[in-house]
């Protein structure tokens, strides 16, 4: 199995600046044959279900701010929130799905206002 | 508007079983691979098992494999988990999700049924 490590387990950031949350997965999850990494992030609030942020590593999922932003290749990833508001305290999930449907998940980051 | 909703979670003794449904709307149902996945309580998100658009290929967790099963009824836009020979470890908030292009994309999820096993 692909296991995906996130770091760091939390994270407490002022409001307005910039949070970034990495994740690393235990071989590569970039499919050579399209180019295409199988990474994606998810956002799950308190009481509610996981919410689909962005996929392909770097691709916004439609109404996600523009604030939210994934990079990296490979194994190593990154989601980067540039300005980070109220509203996105929240655990943050990497999954790789390029052993779909077999999906895996990171541990999860606790992020929270400071 | 595309939603999931998931019932049959209960408080079940060990050794016990269970079916879980997930009621979908908004989509066509049909067209869609979807997937069961767990949260134990305060942990994170764990695979459980996924099933193919016409119910033919299925897919589980190798902690699961062989005590339940995922099954589909097009006809009537749900899904389901039968879960038997429950344990503590499967302890969870069981939600269905559906995926696009394939099995990739786990763009819609359900609220979450819990399941508590405990004698």
């Amino acid at each position: 199995d692909i296991v995906m490590t996130q770091s760091p387990d939390s994270l407490t950031v002022s409001l307005g600046e910039r949070a970034t949350i990495n994740c690393k997965s235990s071989q590569s999850v970039l499919f050579s044959s399209n180019n295409m990494n199988y990474l994606a992030w998810y956002q799950q609030k308190a009481g509610q279900p996981p919410k689909l942020l962005i996929y392909w590593a770097s691709i916004r999922e439609s109404g996600v701010p523009d604030r939210f932003s994934g990079s990296g290749s490979g194994t190593d990833f990154t989601l980067t929130i540039s300005s980070l508001q109220a509203e996105d305290v929240a655990v943050y999930y990497c999954q790789q799905y390029y052993s779909t449907p077999l999906h895996t998940f990171g541990q999860g980051t606790k992020l929270e206002i400071k | 508007e595309v939603q999931l909703v998931e019932s049959g979670g209960d408080l079940v003794q060990p050794g016990g079983s269970l079916r879980l449904s997930c009621a979908a709307s908004g989509f066509i149902f049909s067209d869609y691979a979807m997937h069961w996945f767990r949260q134990a309580p305060g942990k994170g998100l764990e695979y459980v098992s996924a099933l193919s658009t016409n119910g033919d290929i299925t897919y589980y967790a190798d902690s699961v494999k062989g005590r339940f099963t995922i099954s589909r009824d097009n006809s009537k836009n749900t899904l389901y988990l039968q879960m038997g020979s429950l344990r503590a470890e499967d302890m969870a908030v069981y939600y269905c999700a559906r995926s696009r292009e394939g099995y990739n994309l786990l763009d819609y999820w359900g609220q979450g049924t819990r399941v508590s096993v405990s004698s």
